[in-house]
């Protein structure tokens, strides 16, 4: 089942460049909402929560549409260190809150 | 320093062979989960536990089996009966069973089966 779906990517964008990304999930009983940032070969780690208004944290903001399940994630003045893979994560309630990842969307910043 | 210990890092298994995944947390997390992630691919739920002595299967807990002994410990065992084991090993744990919050990972297993 494809509960959490995103653009894999790769996104490649040079320094200073504002890129977005997108996500949809299936499950319209979802409760929370974040996006993680995964590094090579390193475990997953959360960037920020997703809020119904919307939240940002310096150049990372979030949004969150329910009635069109759909999450974004926009990084503006993207640095060399942003590059990373971003999750899309949504909690299921039917596995005793477990977060459901999406794949991914890889990020390559340039110089 | 309050985290979860994966161990071990790195490990190489031949067919046929069980082996069991350590996971320790110090966080007095009540919630513990362990996800699979292969290349190209999201974490997948294994197995995860709400509470001490109770589990419930994920998405794909064929091949694996887990335990909940103690709230800080919740080893992952691969067995032989799993076709494809060969995959990074995530656990992660959070604070309260029963409501989505930040998972805290571990640092993950690299299992080989050669």
């Amino acid at each position: 089942r494809k509960e959490v779906e995103q653009d894999p990517g790769p996104f490649n964008v040079p320094e200073g460049a504002t890129v977005a990304f997108n996500c949809t999930y299936s499950n319209s009983a979802s409760q929370s909402f974040f996006w993680y940032r995964q590094d090579c070969r390193k475990e997953p780690k959360l960037l920020m929560s997703v809020y119904s208004s919307g939240n940002e944290d310096g150049r990372f903001t979030a949004q969150l549409n329910r009635a069109s399940q759909y999450i974004s994630l926009l990084i503006r003045d993207s640095k060399l260190s942003d590059s990373a893979t971003y999750l899309c994560v949504v909690s299921d309630s039917n596995s005793g809150y477990a977060l459901n990842f999406g794949k991914g969307t890889s990020l390559l910043v340039t110089p | 320093d309050g985290g979860i210990t994966q161990s071990p890092k790195y490990l190489f298994r031949k067919e046929g062979q069980n082996v069991t995944l350590s996971c320790e947390q110090n966080l007095n997390h009540d919630a513990m989960y362990w996800y699979r992630q292969d290349p190209g691919q999201g974490l997948r739920l294994i197995y995860y536990s709400q509470i001490v002595n109770d589990f419930q299967k994920g998405d794909i807990a064929e091949g694996y089996s887990v335990s909940r002994e103690k709230k800080e410990s919740f080893p992952l065992t691969v067995t032989s009966a799993q076709k494809n084991p060969t995959a990074f090993y995530l656990c992660a744990s959070s604070i309260l069973a029963g409501i989505s919050g930040e998972l805290f990972f571990g640092e993950g297993s690299r299992l080989t089966v050669l």
